[in-house]
């Protein structure tokens, strides 16, 4: 079973970095065809995909947010961090981790499972 | 950059209706679109992937069908659990999208 979990500030000032930790179980980013994406949410708005790691660190970002964000992983913890620069309060949304496998079934392929989502609110 | 355009933005229905939602693409996606359902407070859950094919346990009355710019989710017979918003994706090109979003309310 594939789970995963989003962990860091709830609350960030203006021009602050945020960074988030994605903590997952049942599968591994040393396994390839695995990745993990990130995606955001702000309060009653639609869903934005903005960055994405792969097994092999190659690694995709939003044209929008490129030059802000920063995504690593640390295979050994099964971990992926996410740093954004320059917070603003239009940042402000619920952050998802998701999980996606490129090499495995077509439906794996997909963002599936997600976390339950972490709301960062960025305001002084 | 791929625009995904759901419609209509509120379908309000009644249990043991039929939903039809609707998501255009602003160019060709083939088949890489998939549906997501997404509950108040909830992650959003995989429903249909591949334009057409449903997503392991998710119940037979929901279907999916399109190619191309032009997808349908349908919900055959709605349950009380399926009220929910409802948003497509496209993983054909970069960056990755998603539609704005079908809110389904009875």
């Amino acid at each position: 079973q594939i789970t995963l979990k989003e962990s860091g500030p709830t609350l960030v000032k203006p021009t602050q970095t945020l960074t988030l930790t994605c903590s997952f179980s049942g599968f591994s980013l040393s396994t390839s065809g695995a990745g993990v994406g990130w995606i955001r949410q702000p309060p009653g708005k639609a869903l934005e995909w903005f960055a994405l790691l792969y097994w092999d660190d190659d690694k995709r970002y939003s044209p929008s947010l490129k030059n802000r964000l920063t995504v690593t992983k640390d295979t050994s913890k099964n971990q992926v961090v996410l740093t954004m620069t320059n917070m603003d309060p239009v940042d402000t949304a619920t952050y998802y981790c998701a999980h996606f496998d490129d090499y495995g079934i077509s439906e794996a392929a997909w963002f599936d499972p997600w976390g339950q989502g972490i709301l960062v609110t960025v305001s002084s | 950059e791929i625009v995904l355009t759901q419609s209509p933005a509120t379908l309000s229905l009644s249990p043991g209706e039929r939903a039809t939602l609707s998501c255009r693409a602003s160019q060709s996606v083939s088949n890489y679109l998939a549906w997501y359902q997404q509950k108040p407070g909830q992650a959003p859950r995989l429903l249909i992937y591949d334009a057409s094919n449903r997503a392991t346990g998710v119940p037979a009355r929901f279907s999916g069908s399109g190619s191309g710019t032009d997808f349908t989710l349908t919900i055959s017979s709605l349950e009380p659990e399926d009220f929910a918003v409802y948003y497509c994706q496209q993983r054909s090109n970069w960056p990755r999208t998603f539609g704005q979003g079908t809110k389904v309310e009875i």
